[in-house]
């Protein structure tokens, strides 16, 4: 148990579907990341938020949009994926940017 | 060429054995991390370290910051060692650069 908390684990979906993904930290971090893990690929930063801002939008197509409505809750919203998209989907948290980051455990998606 | 490389790629192991992970880079650093990766997805970071060595139970991590060289070390393997084992460092305040991980298997 890292303190931080991802729904749904698995989550299968169509190209035409809309869906999101929750990410919920405890350890009263200010900072939260959403992080994208394709296969045979290292992990790349997708979002940053510090305080409730976004602050790195790291050339993320549109069909993802992240959603930060506190410091302690992090959403992904997705719709109109591709397939390509399939990959899991980690989402992190620290006490200020640029400090130890403490993983969720993931959420793994399909696009079908 | 990759800015983070870890060597190996796949590690397989007996129980009891002492395991080397190495990670070079060619970015200027203030910190290196690494991180260990389950099946299941979950990361956990390990160690966050800037200089010399750190130790926490059977893991011990160092860097030689002027050769840009990291090695993870394992002693007394087990099973439940058995992971992706992952360096990262930081190309700003908030982006990390990651290796491909390497993959370690201990069997008993």
């Amino acid at each position: 148990e890292t303190g931080v908390t991802q729904t749904p684990r698995h989550l299968v979906m169509g190209m035409t579907n809309k869906k999101s993904l929750k990410c919920e930290q405890h350890l009263g971090h200010n900072a939260m990341y959403w992080y994208k893990q394709s296969a045979k690929k290292p992990l790349e930063l997708m979002f940053v938020y510090s305080l409730e801002e976004r602050v790195e939008n790291n050339s993320v197509p549109s069909r993802f949009s992240p959603e930060c409505p506190n410091s302690s809750h992090l959403f992904l919203h997705l719709h109109t994926l591709q397939p390509e998209d399939s990959a899991l989907y980690l989402c992190a948290s620290s006490q200020d940017r640029g400090r130890t980051i403490y993983f969720g455990e993931g959420s793994w998606l399909t696009v079908v | 060429k990759n800015e983070v490389e870890q060597s190996p790629q796949n590690l397989t192991a007996q129980e009891g054995e002492f395991i080397t992970i190495n990670c070079s880079y060619s970015v200027g650093i203030s910190a290196l991390h690494w991180l260990q990766q389950h099946p299941g997805g979950g990361i956990v970071s390990l160690f966050m370290l800037s200089s010399g060595k750190k130790k926490h139970g059977r893991l011990i991590a160092t860097i030689n910051i002027q050769e840009k060289h990291s090695s993870l070390h394992i002693t007394a393997s087990h099973p439940r060692d058995s992971a992706v084992y992952i360096c990262a460092v930081p190309y700003n305040t908030d982006k990390l650069i990651f290796g491909t991980g390497t993959r370690l298997q201990v069997f008993p």
